[in-house]
């Protein structure tokens, strides 16, 4: 059984601070790697992408990869009350595969 | 911005019926997905479409289910004999292909079997 694996949180960071989201993975064949944020009822909103090794920044996010040791991470910089939500890591299944194996989310609380 | 679009929003059926969710993917993509989430667990895969046949499937989508893009724009979801643990979101998801993976989630569609 192919894993993703997050920690479930809560998270809380205070307002301006780093908040810093972690995942494993367990597929060695994996190649795609992403990061949705779901508030709650709502669908997945795909945030950032990243295929190679390194880090791969837009605007507050930065993702980064590391796929000797099976790690995706996602940084918020500047971190906002709006960024209160749970975040997705999501994998790509197996080395050619586009279906998206999902962990369980990891729940970040910005406070004022 | 272009958007996957799914209704209805909210479907209620009793155990045993069939339902049909349908979704408006986004106009320039190649790739269709359909995943669910049940209340408090993560997303599940169900199953990828592709070319106007199925491309992938996880062991969820078993014959109960079914798919189709019975024209250009929609693509649907039929879940035959309805059980209570069909109870769920369900999302439809959408991506462009030709070396583009990211995929778009359409608002979903929540599945109440009663």
């Amino acid at each position: 059984q192919k894993e993703v694996e997050q920690n479930s949180g809560p998270l809380s960071v205070p307002e301006g601070a780093i908040a810093s989201l972690n995942c494993t993975y367990s597929d060695r064949g994996s190649q795609s790697f992403f990061w949705y944020r779901q508030y709650s009822g709502k669908s997945p909103e795909l945030i950032m992408s990243i295929y190679s090794n390194g880090d791969k920044e837009d605007g507050r996010f930065t993702a980064q990869l590391n796929k000797a040791s099976q790690y995706v991470s996602l940084l918020i910089r500047d971190s906002q009350p709006s960024d209160s939500a749970t975040y997705l890591c999501a994998v790509n299944m197996g080395n050619s595969g586009y279906a998206l194996n999902f962990g369980k989310g990891t729940s970040l609380l910005v406070t004022p | 911005e272009p958007e996957v679009t799914q209704t209805p929003s909210h479907q209620v059926t009793q155990m045993g019926q069939e339902v049909i969710l349908r979704c408006v993917p986004i106009s320039n993509h190649l790739y269709f997905y359909w995943y669910r989430q049940i209340l408090g667990q993560k997303v599940e895969f169900l199953v990828s479409f592709y070319n106007n046949e199925i491309s992938e499937k996880s062991e969820i989508f078993d014959d109960q289910f079914s798919v189709e893009r019975p024209d250009g724009s929609n693509f649907t979801l039929k879940i035959r004999s309805t059980k209570l643990e069909d109870s769920a979101m369900y999302f439809c998801a959408s991506s462009e292909g030709m070396g583009s993976y990211e995929q778009y989630f359409g608002p979903g569609t929540r599945l109440t079997v009663t």
